[in-house]
């Protein structure tokens, strides 16, 4: 079946521009992550969706961050006021839910902040 | 709070040989651990877990992992290594400590098998 897919593969904006970086998960799966990975760095937690409602955001940065997922399938992340540093790839999994399942990941939204 | 170490920036192997890529952990509770690979410009591909039981996990491409817990390591191995191998590693532990599910990874180790 279809794996996590994630659009755009690349964003460059400017300093200051507004993105969103979007998300389909695997069919079915409940539990969706967001994850940013800075070059040389293992993937760090951003914000985790059970459903619609998002379980745990303690991984986002600051407010200019911000991720909806209405419909409890597809999720955006927002960034405004994107800033160089916002700079990395922002990688997407999804699961069934439970923390011993499996996260899938997309290949990843590379984001580039000139 | 979960934590895992990867000691190792870089693994040399030459094809044929043995591979061990190591992985340390810290957490409070019972360690749910997984090993994932990444090839450049590709997201991270799923290799093994461990979650309970057996401590010798076999997982995808010929790789398995040892859980060991009075050592709190899950090192990943595979007895003979292929230049196809080649690629960055990660180690990633969930604790389930507040009750969510995300993952804490390692920095990553980067293996090399040369031909």
């Amino acid at each position: 079946g279809a794996g996590v897919s994630q659009t755009p593969s690349n964003k460059v904006t400017e300093k200051g521009k507004y993105v969103e970086l979007r998300c389909d998960p695997i069919s079915g799966h409940t539990a969706l992550y967001w994850y940013r990975q800075s070059l040389g760095q293992g993937p760090e937690f951003l914000i985790y969706f059970q459903g619609t409602g998002a379980a745990d955001d303690s991984g986002l940065p600051n407010d200019r961050f911000f991720a909806v997922r209405p419909e409890g399938s597809v999720s955006t992340l927002k960034i405004q006021r994107t800033e160089r540093g916002d700079s990395a790839v922002y990688l997407c999994a999804s699961s069934w839910g439970q923390g011993t399942d499996t996260q899938y990941f997309g290949p990843g939204t590379r984001l580039t902040v000139l | 709070a979960q934590s895992v170490a990867q000691p190792e920036d870089q693994v040399n192997v030459a094809e044929g040989n043995p591979l061990t890529v190591k992985c340390t952990y810290s957490v409070s509770g019972n360690p749910y651990l997984f090993w994932y690979v990444q090839y450049p410009n590709r997201g991270l591909q799923f290799l093994l877990k461990y979650i309970t039981g057996d401590n010798l996990v076999k997982g995808s491409y010929g790789f398995e992992a040892e859980f060991n817990k009075s050592q709190t390591s899950f090192h990943l191995k595979k007895p003979s290594a292929l230049v196809s191998d080649s690629a960055l590693y990660f180690c990633a532990v969930s604790g389930l400590t507040s009750g969510n599910t995300p993952l804490v990874f390692g920095k990553g180790t980067r293996l090399s098998v040369i031909a």
